[in-house]
């Protein structure tokens, strides 16, 4: 059973809109949340990472952490169609080097 | 600027073949990982490495050996390749554990 569960399995958005991405892990070691996109034929690239409970602002970028819920999310505002990719969540806890990957949300962003 | 670089980027073998795929990293990075994506199961651990001479089991070890000769080169190998070993294959570098591991641009390989 994967350890980071990633809903919704896919998501289209307006462009302009608001694309929401949760992740929820059942291993309460984990204690270091990353959000990263991959587009396609390309390899995953981190997007931000989130260490601390609360949210988290880069850009057009907000991620939140709950540690108490186990629960992560992204939400990307104002999404443009070159957001459109697999985002993933992925977590780490007290192993050395061990990145647990949930198995991804698809975005499509409609022009 | 930081890099990982697989090699080949395709490959397609028979069932029982043998199959070496590379990985090179030029950021002077500790950690190196083999990852295998899978739809519908995302990224998956295979291996990891400390540094040169070491050697960790992931979550998905089955069918796969590796070997990491130098700080900047991890090697996966796939002794007798089966159809279930199709997928793409991702190698990644990182500097510690706080930092978010740097992907390559991935192999595909298919087992015939």
């Amino acid at each position: 059973q994967q350890k980071v569960q990633q809903s919704p399995e896919s998501l289209s958005v307006p462009e302009g809109g608001m694309a929401s991405f949760n992740c929820t892990s059942s291993d309460r070691n984990f204690q270091y949340f990353w959000w990263y996109r991959q587009h396609s034929g390309e390899g995953p690239k981190a997007l931000m990472s989130i260490f601390s409970d609360g949210d988290k602002k880069e850009g057009r970028f907000t991620a939140h952490l709950n540690k108490a819920s186990l629960h992560v999310s992204l939400h990307i505002r104002d999404s443009q169609p070159s957001d459109s990719a697999l985002y993933f969540c992925a977590a780490r806890g007290s192993a050395l080097g061990r990145l647990h990957f949930g198995a991804g949300t698809q975005l499509i962003v409609i022009p | 600027e930081a890099a990982v670089t697989q090699s080949p980027r395709n490959k397609v073998t028979v069932t029982g073949g043998n199959v070496t795929l590379s990985c090179r990293q030029t950021n002077s990075h500790n950690y190196m990982y083999w990852y295998r994506q899978d739809t519908g199961h995302g990224l998956r651990l295979i291996h990891y490495s400390y540094g040169a001479g070491n050697l960790q089991i992931g979550d998905v070890p089955d069918g796969y050996k590796a070997t990491r000769t130098t700080q900047e080169d991890f090697f996966l190998l796939l002794e007798l390749a089966s159809p279930s070993q199709t997928s793409l294959y991702f190698c990644a570098s990182s500097d510690n554990n706080n930092q978010a591991p740097l992907f390559g641009e991935g192999t595909r390989l298919s087992v015939l």
